[in-house]
């Protein structure tokens, strides 16, 4: 267990439509990032979030958006549904971007679209 | 920004042989790599990493990969693998650019038969 939480665990929805996912980081982490895996294209870096505000950008479409709240969850929306956003979403912590460290990982939120 | 390369997409092996699983990356500029293990409908998990210091790093479950420098590769093994390391493994590289962001590889799937 990693320590980051992820809910929920699977969404199925219909094109057009919008999701919110949602993240948790271990306990201390201030930064979070959020990663598509998908078959064809790997695991994508999409946003990373560090205290509140964002520091990164990904591959992110501009369909999708992410926010980090002031108690450090996070939520990643994604609107306008296609059928190629099917897939697994991930969202890591670390402690502090200033620095190199481990990114540790939530289990996942399986997204299908129908 | 990065690039990794993971040459193989798939490695068959018999169990207790020996297993390499193959990295590079594109830049010659100081980076700091990883390897991370992800089980079936699990997240990602840290196997090992390097940031500085001596070339072979040791990881969990008995891994190590050597840093290259002149070659860019980052190459993980294992001398005698088990039917429980059958899973997806993922390199993944941070060059300290925009925060701590990471660049990973498409992945090697491991298959361990017995």
């Amino acid at each position: 267990d990693s320590g980051v939480t992820q809910t929920p665990k699977h969404l199925i929805t219909a094109t057009g439509q919008r999701v919110t996912l949602r993240c948790s980081p271990r306990s201390g982490d201030l930064s979070v990032y959020w990663y598509q895996q998908s078959l064809d294209q790997g695991l994508q870096f999409l946003i990373q979030y560090y205290n509140g505000e964002e520091r990164a950008k990904g591959n992110i479409l501009e369909r999708f958006s992410a926010q980090q709240f002031p108690d450090l969850h996070s939520e990643l929306n994604l609107s306008s549904l296609e059928l190629g956003d099917s897939a697994l979403y991930f969202c890591a912590s670390s402690v502090d971007p200033g620095q190199i460290n481990e990114q540790f990982f939530g289990p996942g939120t399986r997204l299908t679209v129908l | 920004a990065q690039s990794v390369t993971q040459l193989d997409s798939q490695v068959p092996v018999f169990e207790e042989a020996p297993v390499e699983l193959r990295c590079n990356y594109s830049s010659s500029v100081s980076v700091y790599l990883f390897w991370y293990v992800q089980y079936p409908n699990q997240g990602l998990q840290l196997l090992l990493k390097y940031l500085s210091g001596s070339t072979l790093v040791k990881g969990i479950n008995g891994f190590e990969a050597e840093f290259n420098k002149s070659q860019t590769s980052f190459h993980l093994r294992k001398p005698s693998v088990h039917i429980s390391d059958t899973a997806e493994y993922f390199c993944a590289v941070s060059d300290f650019g925009a925060g701590n962001q990471f660049y990973f590889g498409t992945g090697t799937s491991l298959t361990v038969i017995p």
